[in-house]
């Protein structure tokens, strides 16, 4: 079956504690991204991945990183996490057609929280 | 900054009635447009897509309209079923741009 996979699903730490979250695809798509859900402000991109090793911010990047090693693979790192990054995480890809990026296709979401 | 916007936060409608949703996009040169459901505890879903070169597109029960001249696009769910509550929104995708700019969302209420 064609998907978005995420881990964990959900999670609590304290501030300042690393975490890293795993987004995994199985569609073999290039375009890979990073979003957080807040109520009234919508889906807003953390990070966003073009292919294997490339790599480039968002609209809300502060506080954290991404990295693309492998096509399938995209994690978030927080490597110091606040409260205010308490949020609803999703992961999404996408792939290329005749030069335009195609809709993306999300994972289940890991709803994140920071004490 | 650019941005996409709902017209209404919540939409309530009959079992049965069509449903209308709408969305404002602030990109005139935006060339790609998707609505998403989002059901509770899930991860938004692909309903529909349109490009700029089209007007209109149907799917299963549902159509999209774009109309560029006011940047307002609408779906239209019709004989709306229990199990299309849920929140959608739309996004864009301006031209030479790897990225997407979403809506905040209108929640559809089903009633019985």
């Amino acid at each position: 079956e064609a998907q978005v996979t995420q881990n964990p699903r959900y999670l609590i730490t304290v501030t300042g504690k690393k975490l890293t979250v795993t987004c995994s695809q199985n569609m073999n798509h290039e375009y890979m991204s990073w979003y957080r859900q807040d109520p009234g402000l919508g889906l807003r991109q953390i990070y966003y991945s073009m292919n294997v090793e490339v790599t480039d911010k968002g609209d809300v990047p502060e506080g954290y990183k991404v990295s693309r090693k492998e096509k399938r693979n995209f994690p978030l790192i927080l490597e110091s996490p606040s409260p205010n990054q308490t949020s609803l995480y999703f992961c999404a890809s996408s792939f290329w057609r005749a030069g335009s990026l195609e809709t993306q296709y999300f994972g289940p979401g890991t709803r994140l929280l920071v004490l | 900054g650019e941005s996409v916007g709902l017209h209404l936060p919540t939409l309530s409608v009959q079992e049965g009635d069509n449903s209308i949703i709408n969305c404002a996009y602030s990109n005139s040169a935006s060339d790609y447009f998707i609505w998403y459901k989002q059901e509770s505890g899930k991860g938004p879903q692909f309903i529909i897509d349109i490009r700029s070169n089209m007007d209109k597109r149907q799917g299963q029960r549902v159509t999209v309209l774009l109309n560029k001249t006011v940047k307002h696009l609408s779906l239209q769910i019709a004989a709306t079923q229990p199990g299309d509550s849920a929140v959608y929104f739309c996004a864009e995708n301006p031209p030479g741009t790897y990225k997407y700019i979403f809506g905040t969302g209108t929640r559809l209420k089903v009633l019985a």
